[in-house]
């Protein structure tokens, strides 16, 4: 039973290039979140969505930031035009179809931005 | 302003010490308060969701309890192996699905 996976797990980038995070959610799970952990900062919600869909997007920077949950494939947290204060792990989590009001959300190994 | 805190910062214990780590949150409508344990360089684990006061789980060593204003995870004869950052997460009525985090407690425990 494979768990969320995440990757790269080690991302490096110089200042300007672009960032692609890949999350492929536990099997059976539909929903998709992404938090960000800064240094010395507990871990910090960005974006949740649903195929094809983004639900809540309350956490998102507003510039340079954009996800994706398509119809097939992992999920995509881009990030554009980098720059350092972007260095963190980035964590997805995903969680079942809600049958209940109530659901726990499994977190992949992250993936850690370092930008040059 | 919703608020998840988390103390002590970072605790350091002998084999077999038993203690407590408190989270304690100010959020109006908490749908669930969840307890996560994160080894350096992982993601977090999840450990227990908590619904309601008075409510307690457990799983070996580990047991956790919520009231109105807060949740205790004690730790009853600890072992090197549990030596981790221990999360705690507030999930609210009215925010989705999100969690709000507190900075976690580090702890060692030493053999």
């Amino acid at each position: 039973n494979a768990g969320v996976m995440q990757n790269p797990r080690h991302l490096v980038r110089r200042r300007g290039q672009e960032a692609r995070l890949r999350c492929s959610p536990m099997k059976g799970h539909s929903h998709v979140y992404w938090y960000r952990q800064l240094p010395e900062e507990g871990l910090k919600f960005m974006v949740y969505l649903q195929k094809e869909n983004i639900i809540d997007e309350s956490g998102m920077p507003k510039e340079r930031f954009s996800a994706e949950f398509p119809k097939e494939g992992p999920s995509i947290l881009r990030i554009q035009q980098v720059v350092r204060g972007d260095s963190a792990a980035y964590f997805c989590a995903s969680s079942p179809p809600k049958r209940t009001m109530y659901n726990e959300q499994f977190f992949g190994p992250g993936t850690r931005l370092t930008v040059l | 302003e919703d608020q998840v805190t988390q103390s002590p910062e970072a605790l350091r214990l002998q084999e077999g010490e038993s203690s407590s780590l408190n989270c304690s949150y100010t959020v109006s409508g908490l749908r669930g308060l969840f307890w996560y344990r994160q080894d350096p360089g992982k993601g977090p684990e999840f450990l227990f969701t908590l619904y309601s006061a008075g409510e307690e789980k457990e799983k070996e060593r580990l047991k956790a309890t919520l009231t109105k204003k807060e949740s205790f995870l004690h730790i009853t004869a600890p072992k090197p192996e549990d030596s981790a950052t221990y999360l705690c997460a507030v999930q609210k009525e009215t925010s989705g699905s999100r969690l709000t985090f507190g900075e976690g407690t580090q702890l060692t425990v030493n053999p």
